[in-house]
């Protein structure tokens, strides 16, 4: 069993960086065929994925977020990380950090955390 | 990519079947397996339903079912209950090496 636990800033300033990271209950280390993802939810809208990472630190990104964001991962710590930049009132959102598999789906959520982009 | 077209809203009687559409292109939906639905109540985190277009997870109802047919998955909901009304979400691995969501259908029980 996995559990995931998002932690981080809930306001951040335009133009900054949002940095949030999640923390992992369980099989971490697991096998090459699950990755450790970032998807969020506007209020009211529907699902947006960020992009993936898997432990070797190969990572994948949305091609519409691409530029702003980064991902990274501490097996040790059993942590994985999002870095998103220059963000915006769009960026406002439910972050979930989820655990996900080759086979296109997502098994294990975290709680997910409101991140609010405002001055 | 674009979000993967599904209607906003899908409504039924208890007991009836209802089918919630999602619809990409030839580059997602059309081009992979890789094809799942997502339950989710108000103010929790989704929940996986089908995963590789009709398969379920250990411990989801047999009232939910997946199909596809050429660009278009669909989400059957068989013997609607009132526990059902829920948003649903699809999602599909794309060409581009990652994946897009839909944009979501509200499912109410009447």
């Amino acid at each position: 069993h996995v559990q995931l636990q998002e932690s981080g800033p809930g306001l951040v300033k335009p133009s900054q960086t949002l940095s949030l990271t999640c923390t992992v209950s369980g099989d971490f280390t697991g096998t090459t065929s699950y990755y450790w993802s970032w998807i969020r939810q506007p209020a009211g809208k529907g699902l947006e994925w960020i992009g993936h990472i898997y432990n070797s630190g190969s990572a994948n990104y949305n091609p519409s977020l691409k530029s702003r964001v980064s991902m990274s991962v501490d097996t040790s710590k059993k942590q994985f990380s999002l870095k998103m930049r220059s963000v915006t009132a769009a960026d406002t959102a439910v972050y979930y950090c989820v655990r996900g598999s080759n086979w296109g789906s997502v098994d294990y959520w975290g709680q997910g955390t409101l991140v609010t982009v405002a001055a | 990519q674009s979000a993967l077209t599904q209607p906003a809203s899908v409504s039924g009687s208890p007991g009836q079947s209802i089918a919630i559409s999602c619809t990409g292109t030839s580059s997602d939906v059309g081009a992979y397996k890789y094809v799942s639905w997502y339950q989710q109540h108000p103010g929790k985190a989704p929940k996986l339903l089908i995963y590789e277009v009709s398969n379920r997870p250990s411990g989801v109802s047999t009232r939910f079912s997946g199909s596809r047919s050429g660009n278009t998955a669909s989400l059957t909901i068989s013997g609607l209950q009132a526990e059902d009304e829920a948003d649903y979400h699809c999602s599909s691995y794309a060409t581009s090496g990652s994946y897009v969501f839909g944009t979501g259908t509200k499912v109410t029980v009447l």
